[in-house]
Parts: C-alpha cells; sequence; structure tokens
C-alpha cells in the first residue's frame, strides 16, 4: 500500500548531541507533512509540521526542512535529551485533508 | 483538559469475534480519526468521522466500521476477527478538519486467538 518510507530505521546519539531523522515522501501531490514522536505505551503526539509552500519550519528544540526537489523530510532536534528517545513517524498528507500517510518510524536512542 | 480517552485498553478476543472499541476525544474536538498500529504494516489510516459522517476511508476491508455520536464520541467494529487484526487500534481527535494536528489516545491493544 502507499507509504513513506524512512531512509535510517534506527538512531543512536549521545546526549547533547543534535540529532536528524530522513524521511523520504513519493507522493508528489503531497503539500502537508508532519512529524510525530511515539514514546512507549503512548500514542503519537505531534511534534510539527509545514507546508510545501515553506522550506524550513522551527520549533522548540526542533527543526522540520523539507526538500520537494527530491521528496525529502528531515526532522532536527537540538541538543537531544533521554526525554527525545521514542519512534518518530514522518506523516503526508494533502490540504483538502483527506487521509494521511505515515512512514515505518524511526526509532531514536538517547546515549546518557 | 482531559485527553483522548479509548476504552477497553486491552481486549483478547477469539477468531470469528466480532469488537467494539471506544474512543472520547477531547472536549471541543469534532474529527475523529482511527488508525492501526502493527509492526509490520506500521500506523495505517483506517476512517475519519467528522459531524458524524464519515468522510475519508483507507484500504481496509468492509469487516472494520465505524460511527460517530452527536457528541463527537466515536465506535469502531471488526466483525468476524482474523489472526492479523491484532494490534493496537488508535484514535486522534482533532479540532475540525482543517488541521493534521491530531491528539492520540493510548490506544486498545487487540489481540485475537
Amino acid at each position: 500500500g502507499e507509504s513513506v518510507g524512512l531512509h535510517l530505521p534506527t538512531l543512536s546519539v549521545q546526549e547533547g548531541d543534535n540529532s536528524i531523522i530522513n524521511c523520504a515522501y513519493s507522493n508528489s501531490a503531497s503539500d502537508y507533512f508532519i512529524w510525530y514522536k511515539q514514546e512507549s505505551g503512548k500514542g503519537p503526539q505531534f511534534i510539527i509540521d509545514i507546508r510545501s509552500n515553506m522550506d524550513k519550519r522551527q520549533g522548540q528544540r526542533v527543526t522540520v526542512l523539507l526538500n520537494k526537489t527530491v521528496k525529502h523530510l528531515s526532522l532536527q532536534i537540538a541538543a537531544t535529551q533521554p526525554g527525545d528517545s521514542a519512534v518518530y513517524f514522518c506523516a503526508e498528507g494533502t490540504t483538502s485533508y483527506d487521509k494521511v500517510i505515515f512512514g515505518p518510524g524511526t526509532s531514536l536512542s538517547v546515549i546518557p | 483538559k482531559a485527553g483522548v480517552t479509548q476504552t477497553p485498553r486491552y481486549l483478547i478476543k477469539t477468531r470469528g469475534q466480532q469488537v467494539t472499541l471506544s474512543c472520547s476525544p477531547i472536549s471541543g474536538h469534532r474529527s475523529v480519526s482511527w488508525y492501526q498500529q502493527t509492526p509490520g504494516q506500521g500506523l495505517q489510516f483506517l476512517f475519519e468521522y467528522f459531524s458524524e459522517t464519515q468522510r475519508n476511508k483507507g484500504n481496509f476491508p468492509g469487516r472494520f466500521s465505524g460511527r460517530q455520536f452527536s457528541n463527537s464520541r466515536s465506535e469502531m467494529n471488526v466483525s468476524t476477527l482474523e489472526l492479523g487484526d491484532s494490534a493496537l487500534y488508535l484514535c486522534a481527535s482533532s479540532l475540525d478538519r482543517v488541521s493534521y494536528e491530531q491528539y492520540f489516545g493510548p490506544g486498545t491493544r487487540l489481540t485475537v486467538t
């Protein structure tokens, strides 16, 4: 079925370092992209979103970059903390707000 | 403000049975979406309800159905359960249909034996 792919299924980073989680999407019609964080035993938590008319968007310690030319999305987490350990999902949708397609997820492990 | 609640949290059923899962969205949220999460297929969209109407549906068989009530609470039903239906079923609510800023519940873990 339709899916958004991830380059790295697992990522380990040292506490305090920056993390970069990558995502490739396949649907050219997608114009809305979202990152979610899922901690063990919990549902996904919205982190940040970006529309296709933007290349970059910043939140609190997070930055999402969008490269429409190569259909690539990334999430940067600054000064990674142990509480950032989780599975991160990218997802794509359209501004007509139909179904959202999730990627397979990247597991981020922060080494103290 | 209370978050999205889902009941039950855990459920064990036998093949061929049917199951109903319940979701209460955040107060004031009118859109409710359901997702199935499995290790093999990841997070897959099931359907979305808004104003008691199904607005979108994912690629799942007709055994999966749902509904939304006037208070925005939603239920999903799976009939004739199969082993492959074992999964975490997640409900997410959003204020309306103009945002993907969804708030997820903790999910219902369904095991089919």
